[in-house]
């Protein structure tokens, strides 16, 4: 599975639009890329998922380019309840097979 | 999107007792479903697969005998952690995976379930 590569830790302010990067250099051709929000003492929640160019739904939009060797996902108009922790994650989408989270992006919020 | 349960959400017990937690896919069937755990500060790890009528895959390091997996059904999916200890609290999540409509299928975690072993 290819590994992913995430900002630690990134700061925002209400109202602002956010952008977390990904690097993913070894993506298969098979490989989907999905994001997932994590909050304190919950399970990850689906954000969005991709394979190449925009995707865009009513909470996110999933930038990749040609290459596909790294995504970026934005978050438009940020709030206090978005401080959380993000994960990039790659994987061929193929039933059998589970996603491997890396350290994830904690996301603080401030107003 | 597809919703996964977990049971109980939290459980506390007494060191050297068994603890079952049920994970469902409430709308849509699962041949297969993932077990993570997660540590403090930490990310999760993929602890086995789960695999309905068969046997599970552990990761390496995943002991089989103390965490009893069965996939009874195409909705339900077991975890029994053996004669817990204190090392072995830790806040375990499940997933399945459902075909989102695309070519491909979406994996979506249960709420996760808080065990605390005194």
């Amino acid at each position: 599975l290819a590994k992913t590569t995430q900002p630690i830790s990134m700061d925002s302010y209400e109202g602002q639009e956010v952008n977390i990067t990904c690097s993913h250099n070894n993506i298969a051709t098979n490989d989907y890329i999905t994001w997932y929000q994590q909050f304190p003492s919950q399970g990850p929640r689906f954000i969005i998922q991709g394979y190449k160019t925009k995707v865009t739904n009513e909470v996110a939009s999933l930038f990749i380019p040609a290459d596909r060797k790294s995504s970026t996902l934005s978050l438009p108009r940020v709030s206090l309840s978005d401080t959380a922790v993000y994960y990039c994650l790659v994987g061929d989408g193929q039933a059998g097979t589970a996603l491997i989270f890396g350290k994830g992006t904690t996301l603080s919020v401030s107003s | 999107g597809a919703v996964v349960s977990q049971h109980p959400s939290r459980v506390i017990c007494k060191s050297g007792t068994s603890v079952k937690i049920e994970c469902r896919s409430l709308d849509f069937q699962a041949t297969t479903m993932f077990w993570y755990r997660q540590f403090p500060k930490q990310s999760l790890m993929l602890m086995a697969t789960s695999n309905e009528g068969s046997k599970a895959t552990y990761e390496q390091g995943v002991e089989k005998d103390k965490f009893l997996i069965n996939h009874a059904s195409l909705t339900l999916s077991t975890l029994t952690v053996t004669s817990a200890h204190p090392e072995d609290s830790s806040f375990y999540i499940c997933s399945a995976r459902d075909r989102n409509g695309d070519y491909t299928d979406t994996q979506y975690f249960g709420p996760g379930t808080r065990l605390t072993v005194l």
